[in-house]
């Protein structure tokens, strides 16, 4: 069965510090994987998808197929960067396309 | 503008009585979508359509109903079957199938729902 793990609720680090929020997943075909971010009080949006290989808001992320990972990483955070990340997984097939599978969140904190 | 809106903003329900959240989109996208988010158990799938006149259960459709009659619109019904209906409602379409698989869901702002 499909399934999205993100192992810290809550994760708390200093201004210019890395950061890594971890998401494992588990699914027999090929997904799409996406981060998406909620800024307090804005709505839930996309922030990065595995497929454009892109950084955004120098935040990077990487499938990784073998471990079935796809943790996102930024090498100094920000003040702003304090939101809830949600990792999630497109289904790629039958009734179930197109719909995600979240994660059940990372809560992240940049102190000053 | 192009988006996704969702109403009211807060809804109050007293025990016993159904209640609608309404979630409309002009992105001209063919699936919609409505989720639950309670703290600490993230966005959980009540609902989801594909195509207009057709809809299937997520994970947690029990005491939920859903109609799909126009491709813009995706009404939610909190019945009084549900025993806990106190969350947020989400609200997200998407397309479906092709080039448009790698795109991603856009999110409405949400429905605060509070029992009184």
């Amino acid at each position: 069965a499909q399934r999205v793990t993100q192992p810290e609720k809550l994760l708390s680090v200093f201004k210019g510090a890395p950061v890594e929020l971890k998401c494992n997943y588990s699914y027999s075909g090929s997904p799409e994987l996406f981060w998406y971010v909620q800024y307090s009080r804005q709505r839930l949006q996309l922030l990065l998808r595995h497929i454009s290989r892109e950084s955004i808001k120098g935040f990077t992320a990487d499938l990784n197929k073998g471990e079935t990972s796809f943790h996102l990483k930024k090498p100094f955070a920000q003040e702003e960067d304090s939101a809830m990340y949600y990792c999630a997984l497109k289904a790629d097939r039958g009734s179930t396309l197109g719909r995600l599978y979240f994660g059940r969140g990372t809560q992240l904190t940049v102190w000053p | 503008d192009g988006g996704i809106t969702q109403s009211p903003k807060y809804l109050f329900r007293k025990e016993g009585q159904n209640v609608t959240l309404s979630c409309e989109q002009n992105l001209n996208h063919d699936a919609m979508y409505w989720y639950r988010q309670d703290p600490g158990q993230g966005l959980r799938l009540i609902y989801y359509s594909q195509i207009v006149n057709d809809f299937q259960k997520g994970d947690i459709a029990e005491g939920y109903s859903v109609s799909r009659e126009k491709k813009e619109s995706f009404p939610l019904t909190v019945t009084s079957a549900q025993k806990n209906p106190t969350a947020f409602y989400l609200c997200a379409s998407s397309n479906l199938g092709g080039a448009s698989f790698y795109q991603p869901q856009h999110f409405g702002d949400g429905t605060r729902l509070s029992i009184l």
